[in-house]
């Protein structure tokens, strides 16, 4: 099983829509949960970090839910500038970040 | 503030020739790494640095060696290049325990 695990997508929404992306990660000694965002032929950029009791930037929550190991974001008000590639990531103390395959997400006017 | 400056960003290479990936940053950072991506497989770690002088394996480190001797550089070196290595290889550098990793532009490398 893969350590980190997105559905692909992609998803393909209109301008004003809300969507929601999923990731579930397997090791339960997983401390740390992020959110990158990944424009087409571009480098990852950080997008959120991911907290316990959940957090919000914007249009932009992320939630974590640590007994069943799973992560989300939830976007809002979607823009046509929103579309991009969404990286769920994950880490262990003292580890490397561990990168899923990312969820394309498309929106359209 | 030039950040992560990845060298060369396109090569074209033959297979069983060699090179070196060069990766610089300027942000001060103790942990670099290099990330390979490929179509529908995400970016995967090949190696990684917590500081200078130190290297470790990630998770496919077969057919590539690193070197950090100064902590503003990470190299990536390919020995004898297989077509299996055409890639697009990203280079990123962050602070310990932040999550924050400052990627460069990618590097995008086709061994025919």
């Amino acid at each position: 099983r893969k350590e980190v695990e997105q559905d692909p997508g992609p998803f393909n929404v209109p301008e004003g829509a809300t969507v929601a992306f999923n990731c579930t990660y397997s090791n339960s000694a997983s401390q740390s949960f992020f959110w990158y965002r990944q424009d087409c032929r571009k480098e990852p950029k950080l997008l959120m970090s991911v907290y316990s009791s959940g957090n919000e930037d914007g249009r932009f929550t992320a939630q974590l839910n640590r007994a069943s190991q799973y992560i989300s974001l939830l976007i809002r008000d979607s823009k046509l500038s929103d579309s991009a590639t969404y990286l769920c990531v994950v880490s262990q103390a003292g580890t490397a970040l561990i990168f899923g395959k990312g969820t394309t997400l498309s929106v359209s006017s | 503030n030039a950040g992560v400056t990845q060298t060369p960003k396109f090569r074209v290479l033959k297979t069983g020739q060699s090179m070196t990936l060069l990766c610089a940053q300027d942000m001060n950072h103790e942990y670099m790494y290099w990330y390979r991506q490929d179509p529908g497989m995400g970016l995967r770690l090949i190696h990684y640095s917590v500081g200078e002088g130190t290297t470790a394996k990630g998770e496919v480190p077969d057919g590539y060696n690193v070197s950090r001797l100064k902590k503003q550089n990470f190299l990536l070196g390919l020995e004898s290049a297989a077509p299996s290595q055409t890639s697009v290889y990203f280079c990123a550098s962050g602070l310990a325990n932040t999550g924050e990793l400052f990627f460069g532009e990618g590097s995008r490398l086709t061994v025919l």
